[in-house]
């Protein structure tokens, strides 16, 4: 596809329950985002992988949360032992690289945690 | 502590009219100033950005005008559409390959 997808796009879970939320950038692009958008709290950074660097975490609420990418491509964001205030909007962006601004958001997976 | 600040929280337009959203950032370290538009249930879509080198930049019916000594920057959208009824976030960035820092976001109604 031309744009970034992300899988599922709804995700009904119990607490305590771990989850993976899937994300596929735009082909091409080296940089990946998660963000997270939750009512009041508005879009907030989660982490940032560019390339095969070491990933940018400093936006990880808890040590609950982790993110994988594989083959520089695909990313997971793990969330274990969810907790109800984990409910929100989680969004995966993509930009060209390093030296591009420009970044690019999937439709999200809403997470609901029961 | 909120970088970026987003004013109004929510705006109602006439069809026809202008819409007028502003941001202001304390970081004079951010050298990059997009708009996101997102519509419910999608993601953000990038509408337009500017960097401090300029004071003005218009796409179509979008215009951003930045203020580099005021710290603040804003979208005006003229001939406000129904279609343009949304949420519009700003946002700044410190340089390529770095997180967004958002706004708390504006809903825009254009009432016909």
């Amino acid at each position: 596809g031309a744009g970034v997808s992300q899988s599922p796009s709804n995700k009904v879970t119990e607490k305590g329950k771990d989850v993976e939320l899937r994300c596929d950038p735009i082909s091409g692009h080296t940089a990946l985002y998660w963000y997270r958008q939750s009512l009041g709290q508005g879009l907030e950074f989660l982490i940032y992988f560019q390339g095969n660097s070491a990933p940018d975490k400093s936006g990880l609420p808890s040590d609950r949360f982790s993110a994988e990418r594989t083959g520089g491509s695909v990313s997971t964001l793990t969330i274990q032992r969810t907790q109800q205030e984990d409910s929100a909007v989680y969004l995966c962006a993509s930009s060209l690289g390093i030296t591009y601004n420009e970044q690019f958001f999937g439709p999200g997976t809403r997470l609901t945690v029961l | 502590q909120q970088q970026v600040k987003q004013s109004p929280q929510s705006l109602i337009v006439q069809k026809g009219g202008i819409s007028i959203i502003n941001c202001a950032y304390e970081n004079t370290a951010f050298d990059y100033f997009p708009w996101y538009q997102q519509f419910p249930g999608k993601g953000p879509a990038l509408l337009i950005a500017i960097r401090p080198d300029v004071s003005e930049k218009k796409e179509g019916r979008f215009t951003i005008s930045f203020n580099k000594s005021a710290k603040q920057f804003s979208l005006h959208i003229m001939d406000s559409q129904p279609g343009d009824s949304a949420t519009y976030f700003c946002a700044a960035s410190k340089k390529a390959g770095t997180a967004l820092i958002f706004g708390k976001g504006t809903t825009l109604s254009v009432s016909s």
